[in-house]
């Protein structure tokens, strides 16, 4: 069966520090992967996907970037944090075609 | 563009009782599907139950059904025999055309509460 991995569960990170949330899918391949971000209390908002391996399509966010160095790899990352940086992030596969998105545990992001 | 709306903010539901919640969805696309998600207070999202614009039959799974009304463009998700672990946000979703279909916009999401 598939499993997702996302890590790691809680960080806390001074601003201005650099960042790197990893994701990992077992047991699929060429998944489709998601990275979402949620403020307390809000709905997902959608921060990049990515059809294939170096193929990342990208929505608001200005200082955070994502890579999919592997298949069933997708790394979130910044330079340098910000404030507006804080909040819930969670990484999602699927397969191709109209099937639900299957979500990681999250990671919990507070930048002081 | 595409609009998901969640109006209930919050629910209270009694134990063994059941809870609609509500979901209304604006797009102009002719294909599209709804999907509902739990999470709980950990935060992890749990898949509940899909529907597509062109099932005929609502959608069940075990003590979920989706009541898809698409002429009034809403998707409310019903909960039979509510249990206490039952309690957790809810969020209704769709497919965003924009992205082939593969990304999801998610709407505000509601938190229903059961009571013993």
């Amino acid at each position: 069966s598939q499993t997702i991995h996302q890590w790691p569960a809680t960080l806390v990170q001074p601003v201005g520090s650099p960042l790197s949330l990893e994701c990992t899918v077992e047991g699929t391949s060429n998944p489709n992967l998601y990275w979402y971000r949620q403020a307390a209390g809000r709905g997902l908002q959608l921060l990049f996907y990515s059809v294939g391996i170096g193929q990342i399509s990208s929505e608001v966010p200005q200082n955070l970037s994502a890579s999919r160095p592997q298949d069933r790899q997708f790394i979130l990352s910044s330079k340098k944090l910000l404030l507006s940086d804080s909040g819930f992030y969670l990484c999602a596969w699927s397969i191709k075609g109209f099937q639900p998105q299957h979500f990681g545990d999250g990671t919990r992001l507070s930048i002081l | 563009a595409q609009k998901i709306t969640q109006t209930q903010p919050g629910m209270f539901v009694q134990e063994k009782e059941a809870v609609t919640l509500d979901c209304t969805y604006d797009t102009s696309d002719q294909s599209y599907g709804l999907f509902w998600y739990k999470q709980p207070s950990s935060g992890e999202m749990i898949f509940l139950i899909y529907q597509g614009s062109y099932d005929e039959q609502n959608a069940t799974e075990g003590r979920y059904s989706l009541n898809f009304q698409k002429a009034r463009k809403s998707a409310n998700l019903v909960i039979s025999a509510s249990q206490l672990g039952d309690s957790a946000m809810y969020f209704c979703a769709m497919r965003r055309p924009d992205t082939g279909r593969r990304a999801l916009t998610f709407g505000s999401g509601t938190r229903l509460q059961v009571q013993p």
